[in-house]
Protein backbone atom coordinates (compact mmCIF):
# COMPACT_ATOMS: atom_id res chain seq x y z
CA UNK A 1 0.00 0.00 0.00
CA UNK A 2 1.20 3.66 -0.63
CA UNK A 3 2.37 5.40 2.49
CA UNK A 4 0.65 9.05 2.98
CA UNK A 5 1.91 12.22 4.92
CA UNK A 6 -0.61 14.50 5.79
CA UNK A 7 -0.21 17.93 8.19
CA UNK A 8 -1.59 16.87 11.54
CA UNK A 9 -3.69 19.56 11.64
CA UNK A 10 -4.59 22.83 10.35
CA UNK A 11 -6.71 25.67 10.48
CA UNK A 12 -8.79 27.83 9.03
CA UNK A 13 -11.59 30.59 9.13
CA UNK A 14 -15.47 30.11 8.20
CA UNK A 15 -16.05 31.08 4.62
CA UNK A 16 -12.70 30.90 3.28
CA UNK A 17 -11.15 28.33 1.13
CA UNK A 18 -9.24 24.99 3.02
CA UNK A 19 -6.58 23.34 1.35
CA UNK A 20 -5.77 20.13 2.80
CA UNK A 21 -2.53 18.70 1.39
CA UNK A 22 -1.73 15.22 1.13
CA UNK A 23 2.07 13.32 -0.07
CA UNK A 24 1.85 9.64 -1.43
CA UNK A 25 4.85 9.37 -3.63
CA UNK A 26 4.63 5.94 -3.88
CA UNK A 27 1.18 5.46 -5.18
CA UNK A 28 0.94 3.26 -8.03
CA UNK A 29 -0.65 3.81 -11.41
CA UNK A 30 -3.82 1.67 -10.89
CA UNK A 31 -4.37 3.43 -7.19
CA UNK A 32 -7.40 6.00 -6.90
CA UNK A 33 -7.03 8.81 -4.36
CA UNK A 34 -9.90 8.77 -1.87
CA UNK A 35 -10.81 11.39 0.69
CA UNK A 36 -12.97 10.87 3.50
CA UNK A 37 -13.65 13.10 7.06
CA UNK A 38 -14.87 12.17 10.17
CA UNK A 39 -16.76 14.19 12.29
CA UNK A 40 -15.96 14.22 16.32
CA UNK A 41 -18.03 10.93 17.62
CA UNK A 42 -19.26 10.23 13.96
CA UNK A 43 -18.17 7.89 11.15
CA UNK A 44 -16.46 8.50 8.54
CA UNK A 45 -17.40 10.05 5.71
CA UNK A 46 -16.95 9.63 1.45
CA UNK A 47 -16.23 13.04 0.31
CA UNK A 48 -14.39 12.70 -2.98
CA UNK A 49 -12.07 10.11 -5.14
CA UNK A 50 -10.01 10.83 -8.55
CA UNK A 51 -7.40 9.05 -10.51
CA UNK A 52 -5.41 11.03 -12.71
CA UNK A 53 -7.54 14.26 -13.45
CA UNK A 54 -9.27 16.99 -10.96
CA UNK A 55 -12.13 16.08 -9.33
CA UNK A 56 -15.58 18.02 -8.11
CA UNK A 57 -18.47 17.49 -6.89
CA UNK A 58 -21.09 19.41 -3.99
CA UNK A 59 -18.71 18.63 -1.27
CA UNK A 60 -15.01 19.49 -2.57
CA UNK A 61 -12.82 19.76 -5.36
CA UNK A 62 -9.49 17.17 -5.93
CA UNK A 63 -6.61 18.53 -7.44
CA UNK A 64 -4.10 15.82 -8.53
CA UNK A 65 -0.43 16.33 -9.45
CA UNK A 66 0.30 15.83 -12.55
CA UNK A 67 3.31 13.20 -11.19
CA UNK A 68 0.39 11.68 -9.46
CA UNK A 69 2.97 12.20 -5.85
CA UNK A 70 0.41 14.44 -4.48
CA UNK A 71 -2.74 15.39 -4.35
CA UNK A 72 -4.83 18.54 -2.72
CA UNK A 73 -8.43 18.58 -1.11
CA UNK A 74 -10.51 22.10 -1.87
CA UNK A 75 -13.26 22.88 0.50
CA UNK A 76 -14.50 26.43 -1.51
CA UNK A 77 -15.82 27.93 1.68
CA UNK A 78 -15.43 26.46 4.79
CA UNK A 79 -17.97 26.36 7.23
CA UNK A 80 -18.16 24.96 10.76
CA UNK A 81 -19.58 22.06 9.89
CA UNK A 82 -16.82 21.12 7.93
CA UNK A 83 -14.43 20.33 11.09
CA UNK A 84 -13.31 17.06 11.18
CA UNK A 85 -10.32 15.00 10.72
CA UNK A 86 -9.62 14.49 6.67
CA UNK A 87 -8.10 11.30 5.69
CA UNK A 88 -5.94 10.65 2.17
CA UNK A 89 -6.49 7.29 0.99
CA UNK A 90 -4.57 5.89 -1.85
CA UNK A 91 -5.85 2.58 -2.73
CA UNK A 92 -5.68 -0.04 -5.45
CA UNK A 93 -8.00 0.38 -8.00
CA UNK A 94 -8.96 -3.43 -8.72
CA UNK A 95 -9.94 -4.20 -4.51
CA UNK A 96 -10.72 -0.12 -3.69
CA UNK A 97 -12.98 -1.87 -1.34
CA UNK A 98 -9.66 -2.01 1.22
CA UNK A 99 -8.84 1.72 2.55
CA UNK A 100 -6.00 1.87 4.68
CA UNK A 101 -7.19 4.78 6.87
CA UNK A 102 -3.81 7.29 8.90
CA UNK A 103 -4.18 9.36 11.25
CA UNK A 104 -5.69 12.30 8.83
CA UNK A 105 -5.52 16.35 9.43
CA UNK A 106 -7.72 17.44 11.56
CA UNK A 107 -9.06 20.73 10.53
CA UNK A 108 -10.09 23.60 12.62
CA UNK A 109 -12.33 26.25 11.44
CA UNK A 110 -12.55 29.20 13.52
CA UNK A 111 -15.90 31.45 13.24
CA UNK B 1 -33.65 4.84 4.09
CA UNK B 2 -32.00 4.37 7.79
CA UNK B 3 -28.79 3.87 5.62
CA UNK B 4 -26.17 1.76 8.31
CA UNK B 5 -26.80 0.77 11.35
CA UNK B 6 -25.08 -0.94 14.25
CA UNK B 7 -26.51 -2.70 17.37
CA UNK B 8 -25.45 -2.24 20.22
CA UNK B 9 -24.42 1.31 20.50
CA UNK B 10 -22.29 0.80 23.73
CA UNK B 11 -21.06 -2.75 25.40
CA UNK B 12 -18.92 -4.05 28.35
CA UNK B 13 -17.66 -7.44 28.44
CA UNK B 14 -15.48 -9.22 30.69
CA UNK B 15 -12.29 -10.86 29.62
CA UNK B 16 -13.27 -13.78 28.09
CA UNK B 17 -16.76 -13.47 27.66
CA UNK B 18 -18.06 -13.25 23.75
CA UNK B 19 -20.46 -11.28 22.03
CA UNK B 20 -21.77 -10.57 18.44
CA UNK B 21 -21.98 -6.92 16.41
CA UNK B 22 -24.47 -6.08 14.45
CA UNK B 23 -24.21 -4.50 11.57
CA UNK B 24 -27.67 -4.07 9.25
CA UNK B 25 -28.20 -1.69 5.59
CA UNK B 26 -30.86 -1.17 3.58
CA UNK B 27 -28.97 -0.01 0.57
CA UNK B 28 -29.06 -3.35 -1.14
CA UNK B 29 -24.97 -3.35 -1.05
CA UNK B 30 -22.77 -5.84 -2.09
CA UNK B 31 -19.93 -5.24 -0.26
CA UNK B 32 -19.60 -4.69 3.59
CA UNK B 33 -16.71 -4.13 6.24
CA UNK B 34 -15.89 -4.50 9.93
CA UNK B 35 -13.27 -1.60 10.98
CA UNK B 36 -12.08 -0.65 14.56
CA UNK B 37 -10.51 2.52 15.77
CA UNK B 38 -8.01 2.87 18.17
CA UNK B 39 -8.07 6.36 20.09
CA UNK B 40 -5.94 8.80 18.48
CA UNK B 41 -5.89 6.44 15.10
CA UNK B 42 -7.22 5.56 11.54
CA UNK B 43 -9.64 3.31 11.19
CA UNK B 44 -8.17 -0.41 10.59
CA UNK B 45 -9.71 -3.14 8.46
CA UNK B 46 -10.94 -6.42 10.33
CA UNK B 47 -12.96 -8.68 7.91
CA UNK B 48 -15.15 -7.15 4.91
CA UNK B 49 -17.28 -8.99 2.69
CA UNK B 50 -17.96 -8.64 -1.53
CA UNK B 51 -21.51 -10.71 -1.71
CA UNK B 52 -23.87 -12.97 0.40
CA UNK B 53 -21.82 -15.88 1.07
CA UNK B 54 -18.49 -14.26 1.15
CA UNK B 55 -16.04 -12.95 3.72
CA UNK B 56 -12.30 -12.09 3.85
CA UNK B 57 -9.70 -11.51 6.48
CA UNK B 58 -8.83 -7.86 6.54
CA UNK B 59 -5.81 -5.82 8.12
CA UNK B 60 -6.23 -7.29 11.79
CA UNK B 61 -8.25 -10.01 11.67
CA UNK B 62 -7.31 -12.20 14.96
CA UNK B 63 -9.79 -11.82 17.55
CA UNK B 64 -13.12 -11.90 15.39
CA UNK B 65 -15.14 -14.03 13.18
CA UNK B 66 -17.73 -12.66 10.61
CA UNK B 67 -20.74 -13.57 8.98
CA UNK B 68 -22.91 -12.75 5.83
CA UNK B 69 -25.83 -14.86 5.77
CA UNK B 70 -28.01 -12.11 4.08
CA UNK B 71 -27.20 -9.74 1.94
CA UNK B 72 -28.19 -6.73 4.22
CA UNK B 73 -26.23 -8.32 7.51
CA UNK B 74 -23.06 -8.89 8.80
CA UNK B 75 -22.19 -9.86 12.16
CA UNK B 76 -18.96 -9.92 13.99
CA UNK B 77 -18.44 -11.89 16.93
CA UNK B 78 -15.32 -11.90 19.47
CA UNK B 79 -15.34 -15.53 20.86
CA UNK B 80 -13.00 -14.84 23.94
CA UNK B 81 -13.19 -11.07 24.68
CA UNK B 82 -9.92 -9.60 25.37
CA UNK B 83 -8.49 -6.02 26.70
CA UNK B 84 -6.65 -5.00 23.60
CA UNK B 85 -10.47 -5.63 21.96
CA UNK B 86 -11.71 -2.40 23.36
CA UNK B 87 -12.17 0.28 20.90
CA UNK B 88 -15.04 1.61 18.81
CA UNK B 89 -15.80 -0.33 15.99
CA UNK B 90 -17.64 1.15 12.70
CA UNK B 91 -19.34 -1.13 10.09
CA UNK B 92 -19.52 0.39 6.23
CA UNK B 93 -21.33 -0.98 3.39
CA UNK B 94 -20.70 0.12 -0.43
CA UNK B 95 -22.60 -0.54 -3.70
CA UNK B 96 -19.10 -1.08 -5.57
CA UNK B 97 -16.66 -0.63 -3.09
CA UNK B 98 -15.74 2.98 -3.92
CA UNK B 99 -18.08 5.14 -2.09
CA UNK B 100 -18.70 3.42 1.18
CA UNK B 101 -21.52 4.64 3.91
CA UNK B 102 -20.59 4.13 7.77
CA UNK B 103 -22.43 3.59 10.63
CA UNK B 104 -22.80 5.15 14.11
CA UNK B 105 -20.12 2.93 15.65
CA UNK B 106 -20.31 0.69 18.67
CA UNK B 107 -18.27 1.69 21.41
CA UNK B 108 -16.61 -1.46 23.37
CA UNK B 109 -15.14 -1.83 26.57
CA UNK B 110 -13.17 -5.06 28.06
CA UNK B 111 -12.27 -5.03 31.25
Amino acid sequence: DAKTTQPNSMESNEEEPVHLPCNHSTISGTDYIHWYRQLPSQGPEYVIHGLTSNVNNRMASLAIAEDRKSSTLILHRATLRDAAVYYCIPAEGGSNYKLTFGKGTLLTVNP
Amino acid sequence: NAGVTQTPKFRVLKTGQSMTLLCAQDMNHEYMYWYRQDPGMGLRLIHYSVGEGTTAKGEVPDGYNVSRLKKQNFLLGLESAAPSQTSVYFCASSMDGVEQYFGPGTRLTVT
